[in-house]
């Protein structure tokens, strides 16, 4: 069975940091395109990142760019967000999605991510 | 403001039909596959529809997709108060940023 599941939201400062972590199993991560998607609350979904099979090419939407960091480590079956310069509108739930290739199959169950003083 | 345009809502009493568009453009829609995702309240999204039109395993076949230009449908027939969820369309954008889009989200009631 896939699972993905997030961990590491917190309540952080504004121009704090974080990283989120997303532990997946039930399939070879390694051969899998990922995906951090975001949800602010009472908001729709927007994308946030995504990284290739094996970590060489990444992709952020310009409210993260510089900011952001998406990674992986296939030898722990991990997917994570390094989150710098965390803003008040960066508060949201952050789901971690597999990439099927057209389109996001299978999705955690979000971590929230609260930035305020 | 989302790139590909929603209803925000919509709504049909039980047993009725209803339909959700997805408005994008060429750089999106027009050229790419097109899906859907159910969010139930407090759930995470779950995958309805891919390749415009495909199921995956699980999902009935009340729900149906289509694409034509830079437009795409969401089809629920047979509507069920289990139906009540908020929907959303998403795609690739094939522009500079090569980024994924979603839609801005349509609540479905079932009255």
């Amino acid at each position: 069975e896939v699972q993905l599941v997030e961990s590491g939201g917190a309540l952080v400062q504004p121009g704090g940091s974080l990283r989120l972590s997303c532990a997946a199993s039930g399939f070879t991560f390694s051969s899998y395109w990922m995906h951090w998607v975001r949800q602010a609350p009472g908001k729709g979904l927007v994308w946030v990142s995504r990284i290739n099979s094996d970590g060489t090419s990444t992709r952020y939407a310009d409210s993260v760019k510089g900011r952001f960091t998406i990674s992986r480590d296939n030898a722990k079956n991990t997917l994570y967000l390094q989150m710098n310069s965390l803003r008040a509108d960066d508060t949201a739930v952050y789901y971690c999605a597999r990439d099927m290739g057209i389109a996001m199959d299978y999705w955690g169950q979000g971590t929230l991510v609260t930035v305020s003083s | 403001q989302s790139v590909l345009t929603q209803p925000p809502s919509v709504s049909a009493a039980p047993g009725q039909k209803v339909t959700i568009s997805c408005s994008g453009s060429s750089s999106n829609i027009g050229n790419n596959y097109v899906s859907w995702y159910q969010q139930l309240p407090g759930t995470a999204p779950k995958l309805l529809i891919y390749d415009n039109n495909k199921r995956p395993s699980g999902i009935p076949d009340r729900f149906s997709g289509s694409k034509s230009g830079t437009s795409a449908t969401l089809g629920i027939t047979g509507l069920q108060t289990g139906d009540e969820a908020e929907y959303y369309c998403g795609t690739w954008d094939s522009s500079l940023s090569a980024n994924w889009v979603f839609g801005g989200g349509t609540k479905l009631t079932v009255l």
